[in-house]
């Protein structure tokens, strides 16, 4: 089974600076994405990004990009020029060979402050 | 394209009662997922259909049941309800289900049990 780590509960930024979060994950599967989802206080749950596993090179939108680190089984996602609109809980989710089944972590509630 | 639509958004049900939450995934996708979502457990994988077969299951009781129509729309049933069963009921779509698609979720379903 694989399990999806956000060590993080809450983390804080100064509105246009720099933030990461961190994820790790455990699975015994070679092929396999990974995403990031944003929840905002409405409760939409939104993808912010996704990664393909059997990709060496780090996905990138806009401002949100990551860090994979398949040895270490490692995922973070970096928000440039964070904005008051990127408040939320964000959440690592993993996706395998089971059908229509996301793994998802604990959350990680960002707090943008102006 | 429209977005994922679950109804109702609220719902306040007593102990022992059934209830059935709706979701109509986005147009063309044949893959809806459904999950739970708790502040103690987190987002918990309840079940996906395709093409109105259910293909994989999470480790919830029988009483959380589903089924998913010709159209693709989907509906989740939990019958004798618990206190324990309050939470955002999450369904989310995806054109093929497998792991390697992202899925698209709907505002959620907020389910009280009193």
């Amino acid at each position: 089974a694989q399990t999806v780590t956000q060590s993080q509960p809450e983390m804080s930024v100064q509105e246009a600076e720099t933030v990461t979060l961190s994820c790790t994950y455990d699975t015994s599967e070679n092929n396999y994405y990974l995403f990031w989802y944003k929840q905002p206080p409405s409760r939409q749950m939104i993808l912010v990004i996704r990664q393909e596993a059997y990709k060496q090179q780090n996905a990138t939108e806009n401002r949100f990009s990551v860090n994979f680190q398949k040895a270490a089984k490692s995922f973070s996602l970096k928000i440039s020029d964070s904005q008051l609109g990127d408040t939320a809980m964000y959440f690592c989710a993993f996706g395998g060979t089971s059908y229509g089944k996301l793994t998802f972590g604990q959350g990680t509630i960002l707090t943008v402050h102006p | 394209k429209a977005g994922v639509t679950q109804t109702p958004r609220y719902l306040i049900k007593t102990r022992g009662q059934q209830v059935t939450l709706s979701c109509s995934p986005i147009s063309g996708h044949r893959s809806v997922s459904w999950y739970q979502q708790t502040p103690g457990q987190g987002l918990q994988f309840l079940f996906e259909y395709f093409s109105e077969t259910q293909r994989n299951k999470g480790n919830f009781p029988g009483r959380f049941s589903g089924r998913q129509f010709s159209n693709s729309r989907s509906e989740m049933n939990v019958s004798t309800l618990e206190l324990g069963d309050s939470a955002l009921y999450l369904c989310a779509s995806s054109p093929q289900g497998a792991g390697s698609y992202e899925q698209y979720f709907g505002p959620g379903t907020r389910l009280t049990v009193t």
